[in-house]
C-alpha cells in the first residue's frame, strides 16, 4: 500500500525560513505535489514535482528526491497568513487507467510574530 | 470563471439514513474526484470519475457510491450512514487527471452524523 509520513505540528517565526519534511512508500510513483489548507477553506495547489530536484515558485520551493521517497516544502520570508495546514500528496499509476492520490494526514504550520 | 461548487455546504442526518452530495466542476474540467477529510485520518480518495465513467476507488465500503452525468457534474451518495461518517466530503476537478497543476478543490460539503 501507500504510506505518506509528515510532521504533525510545526512552529515558525515571522520572517524565518521553514522546512517541511515528506517521506513516501508507493508503487507506481507518477509524481508528488504539496497543497495548502487554511482553517475551514479548501486544500489550493502550491506545486508539483515529477523529477528529482528543487522547483521554485517566489517564496515557496519543494524538492524531489523519487530513490530517497523524500520531499520537502520550503517557505521563505514567513508571514503570518502563511499559518495553514501544509499537505503532501503522491500520485500512482492505478489500474484504471488515470491516477490515484494519496494524502499525508498534514503539517499545521504556526507562524508567530 | 466559476469555481468548483458543492452543495450543499452543510449537512445533519441521522444514524441510518442516506445522503446525496453534489459536485459542479469548472467548465471544461471532465475529471472528478471525491475525498473524505476527517482530524483523525487526513485526506483520503474516495474515487474518481472521468466521462461519466468511474476509473479508479479507494479503500472504502460500498456504501459510498458515485455517478457523474454528461455534462461532468457528479454526485456521491452515502447509505445507510454510520456516526464515523461524519467529515468533511471534498471534490477536486480538473482537465483529465484526479491531481494536476490545474486541478481545483471544491469548498466542501461538512456532513454531520448524528
Amino acid at each position: 500500500g501507500q504510506n505518506i509520513d509528515q510532521p504533525t505540528e510545526m512552529t515558525a517565526t515571522e520572517g524565518a525560513i521553514v522546512q517541511i519534511n515528506c517521506t513516501y512508500q508507493t508503487s507506481g510513483f507518477n509524481g508528488l505535489f504539496w497543497y495548502q489548507q487554511h482553517a475551514g477553506e479548501a486544500p489550493t495547489f502550491l506545486s508539483y514535482n515529477v523529477l528529482d530536484g528543487l522547483e521554485e515558485k517566489g517564496r515557496f520551493s519543494s524538492f524531489l528526491s523519487r530513490s530517497k521517497g523524500y520531499s520537502y516544502l520550503l517557505l521563505k520570508e514567513l508571514q503570518m497568513k502563511d499559518s495553514a495546514s501544509y499537505l503532501c500528496a503522491v500520485s500512482s499509476h492505478a489500474s484504471g487507467g488515470s491516477y490515484i492520490p494519496t494524502f499525508g494526514r498534514g503539517t499545521s504550520l504556526i507562524v508567530h510574530p | 470563471k466559476a469555481g468548483v461548487t458543492q452543495t450543499p455546504r452543510y449537512l445533519i442526518k441521522t444514524r441510518g439514513q442516506q445522503v446525496t452530495l453534489s459536485c459542479s466542476p469548472i467548465s471544461g474540467h471532465r475529471s472528478v474526484s471525491w475525498y473524505q477529510q476527517t482530524p483523525g485520518q487526513g485526506l483520503q480518495f474516495l474515487f474518481e470519475y472521468f466521462s461519466e465513467t468511474q476509473r479508479n476507488k479507494g479503500n472504502f465500503p460500498g456504501r459510498f457510491s458515485g455517478r457523474q452525468f454528461s455534462n461532468s457534474r457528479s454526485e456521491m451518495n452515502v447509505s445507510t450512514l454510520e456516526l464515523g461518517d461524519s467529515a468533511l466530503y471534498l471534490c477536486a476537478s480538473s482537465l483529465d487527471v484526479p491531481l494536476g497543476t490545474e486541478a481545483f478543490f471544491g469548498q466542501g460539503t461538512r456532513l454531520t452524523v448524528v
